[in-house]
């Protein structure tokens, strides 16, 4: 069966960076991008970016743009989401999800990072 | 890009209607027939409930519909229960090769 199983909770210092993973099974990896989907305690889903796992081609919201590098590893199937210049308002559960053809699929379970001084 | 505008919350009692709203502009819902939608209980994984407008995935019951008109989707959840009770968004594709999640609507069975 389809799985995506990420990385584990994370605790940054403001201004530090952030590396996320996605490990996909169960499926052909290079057959469908990745998304990655955010979202801040409370808040609602925050689109952010996504990869193309046959070419590595990638994009992301105007948010993100400059901030958010989309990369993927096709040798471990494997999807990474990084943030660069963490505050406070990065704070979030963040999501990888499987493209549907048309929308995200599947999605993973998520990752909490936190960030705090 | 802007969030798409769903109502914060929308409630109704068991076995009634309602209908979400999710309104976006030419740039993205009334582009294309790629609006999908996503059901999220508190702490979960959220959880696709629609895609291209009307479509239902394998499973999903079929008190779940969808629909769009110009630059308006809508999902509509009929024999309201009380499962139905949590967060839903909406997600459109846009012009820019990027996606675009709704605000959320909180539904509220009484």
């Amino acid at each position: 069966q389809v799985q995506l199983v990420q990385s584990g909770a994370e605790v940054k210092r403001p201004g530090a960076s952030v590396k996320v993973s996605c490990k996909a099974s169960g499926y052909n990896f290079i057959n469908s991008n990745i998304h990655w989907v955010r979202q801040a305690p409370g808040q609602g889903l925050e689109w952010m970016g996504w990869v193309n796992p046959t070419n590595g081609n990638t994009n992301s919201a105007e948010k993100f743009q400059g901030r958010v590098t989309v990369t993927r590893d096709t040798s471990i199937s494997t999807a990474y989401m990084e943030l660069n210049g963490l505050t406070s308002d990065d704070s979030a559960v963040y999501y990888c999800a499987r493209h549907g053809g048309t929308y995200p699929a599947y999605w993973g379970q998520g990752t909490l990072v936190t960030v705090s001084s | 890009q802007s969030a798409l505008t769903q109502p914060a919350s929308v409630s109704g009692s068991p076995g009634q209607s309602i209908t979400i709203s999710c309104t976006g502009t030419s740039s993205d819902v009334g582009a294309y027939n790629y609006v999908s939608w996503y059901q999220q209980h508190p702490g979960k994984v959220p959880k696709l409930m629609i895609y291209d407008v009307s479509n239902r995935p394998s499973g999903v019951s079929n008190r779940f519909s969808g629909s769009k008109s110009g630059n308006t989707a809508s999902l509509t959840i009929s024999g309201l229960q009380a499962e139905d009770e949590a967060d839903y968004y909406c997600c459109s594709y846009t012009n820019y090769y990027t996606y675009v999640f709704g605000a959320g609507t909180k539904v509220t069975v009484l």
